[in-house]
């Protein structure tokens, strides 16, 4: 398995663009989490979803941020208008929800905003 | 909300020496689980404990989980280069918040060869 894919690696753009992260998350998993770390927040759970719904999204930080999951094999988190403070990398993870599953990471969206 | 608490924040050690980061939860755990993130990479799950007291060993890497199911440590035995980045433990929410990781800050190891 290819495992957790993200795109784009890295994106640098400027204050006030819109930014959409990609995330394609393991076959067969039900469950899909988008996290956000910092230096100083470290890692932060923004949104989760199940079976393509979002059941959690008490983590993102305001309206600018959206998160979307139309299938079982895609989802996209995006921020309208981007700002500075947004600057950070974002993890998509995925796991077959039981009962506290672990959680495999994609290699992250290194995000600069300038 | 629960808090998961790491320390150290950072640990440098000489090759060969010793290592140890230790997790400390706000409330009991169902599980406790550790993660590595290499510098510049993505956090990889190494290993979860579920039992009271219960300790697992990989290779030179040993992992305790409290009697009270509340703290957890890792321990390296004769660490080398290739164990240098940052340690998280994650313990999940209580009932229906069991999906939700609460990460600690992690501990970022760094080994001077």
């Amino acid at each position: 398995d290819a495992g957790v894919i993200q795109s784009p690696r890295h994106e640098v753009t400027e204050m006030g663009q819109e930014v959409t992260l990609r995330c394609k998350p393991i076959s067969g998993h039900n469950s899909l989490f988008w996290y956000r770390q910092t230096m100083m927040r470290g890692l932060e759970l923004l949104i989760y979803f199940n079976n393509n719904v979002p059941i959690d999204d008490s983590g993102m930080p305001e309206d600018r941020f959206s998160a979307k999951m139309p299938n079982a094999s895609f989802s996209t988190l995006k921020i309208q208008p981007s700002e500075p403070r947004d600057s950070a990398v974002y993890f998509c993870a995925s796991s077959f929800l039981r009962t506290q599953e672990t959680q495999y990471f994609g290699p992250g969206t290194r995000l600069l905003v300038l | 909300g629960q808090q998961v608490m790491q320390i150290p924040q950072y640990q440098h050690v000489q090759e060969g020496e010793d290592f140890t980061t230790y997790c400390n939860s706000s409330t009991t755990l169902s599980n406790i689980q550790w993660y590595k993130q290499r510098p510049g990479g993505h956090p990889v799950f190494l290993i979860q404990l579920v039992k009271s007291g219960e300790v697992k060993k990989q290779k030179r890497l040993t992992f305790q989980f409290g009697e009270a199911k509340k703290n957890s440590s890792l321990h390296i035995t004769a660490t080398q280069t290739t164990d240098v980045g940052t340690y998280f433990c994650a313990g999940p929410g209580s009932g229906g918040s069991n999906y939700k990781l609460t990460f600690g800050k992690g501990t970022l190891l760094t080994v001077n060869p």
